[in-house]
């Protein structure tokens, strides 16, 4: 079975500073991963996710991720955050036979000026 | 994102009545879920539909009853919840298969009473 363990409950940042949101999975065979964004009061949106192919994933909004199966992490990326991108961030797994996606317990990232 | 709607967005019920939730894709997707978000816990699966036919449960009581009459339409029918069961619930669909992007709703919030 697969887990996914979302390393930091809250991240706070300035307005144009970067920030790494970290995730890391455990599974037995070969996983898909994503990252799903929830603005409040909303459903989630996906920001990106790695199937195979170049380990360094980019998705919408600016943001990105890089697949380190040594590390067995998907941490997600952002050079330069804006108010607007305040939300709670998910990291998901699914194995490459898998049905449904299993989530982590989500960042809240706090983009303030 | 407007492909998956739900109904009711909020909704009240005492612990003895009897409600549903509604969830219609207009992705023309072939899969369905239904995943429950409760605050400080991981969004927690409960049920895959695929090609109408249910091919997951994940050990949900049996208040709680999916119903998926057709490809685009998937209902929770609700009863005799408990307080602790109040929550966000979120409908989803997919394109049946691993690695396929899950788009969600935007949930109806549930207050038991």
């Amino acid at each position: 079975a697969q887990s996914v363990t979302q390393l930091d409950s809250q991240v706070p940042v300035f307005e144009e500073a970067p920030v790494e949101l970290r995730c890391n999975y455990s599974s037995s065979v070969s996983v898909y991963l994503f990252w799903y964004v929830q603005y409040p009061n909303q459903g989630l949106q996906l920001l990106l996710k790695y199937l195979s192919g170049s380990t360094l994933v980019k998705g919408i909004n600016g943001f990105e991720a890089e697949f380190n199966k040594s590390q067995t992490s998907f941490h997600l990326r952002k050079p330069s955050v804006h108010i607007s991108d305040t939300a709670e961030y998910f990291c998901a797994v699914s194995d490459v036979a898998g049905t449904a996606l299993i989530f982590g317990k989500g960042t809240t990232l706090s983009v303030s000026s | 994102e407007t492909g998956v709607t739900q109904t009711p967005r909020h909704l009240v019920m005492g612990m003895t009545n009897k409600k549903s939730l509604k969830c219609e894709q207009h992705l023309g997707h072939n899969a369905m879920y239904w995943y429950k978000q409760s605050a400080k816990k991981p969004l927690e699966l409960m049920f895959v539909y695929s090609l109408e036919e249910r091919v997951e449960n994940n050990s949900v009581p049996s208040r709680f009853s999916p119903e998926c009459p057709n490809s685009s339409h998937l209902f929770l029918h609700l009863h005799t919840l408990q307080p602790e069961d109040s929550a966000l619930y979120l409908c989803a669909s997919s394109q049946g298969g691993p690695g396929n992007t899950i788009y969600f709703g935007e949930g109806s919030w549930l207050t038991v009473v």
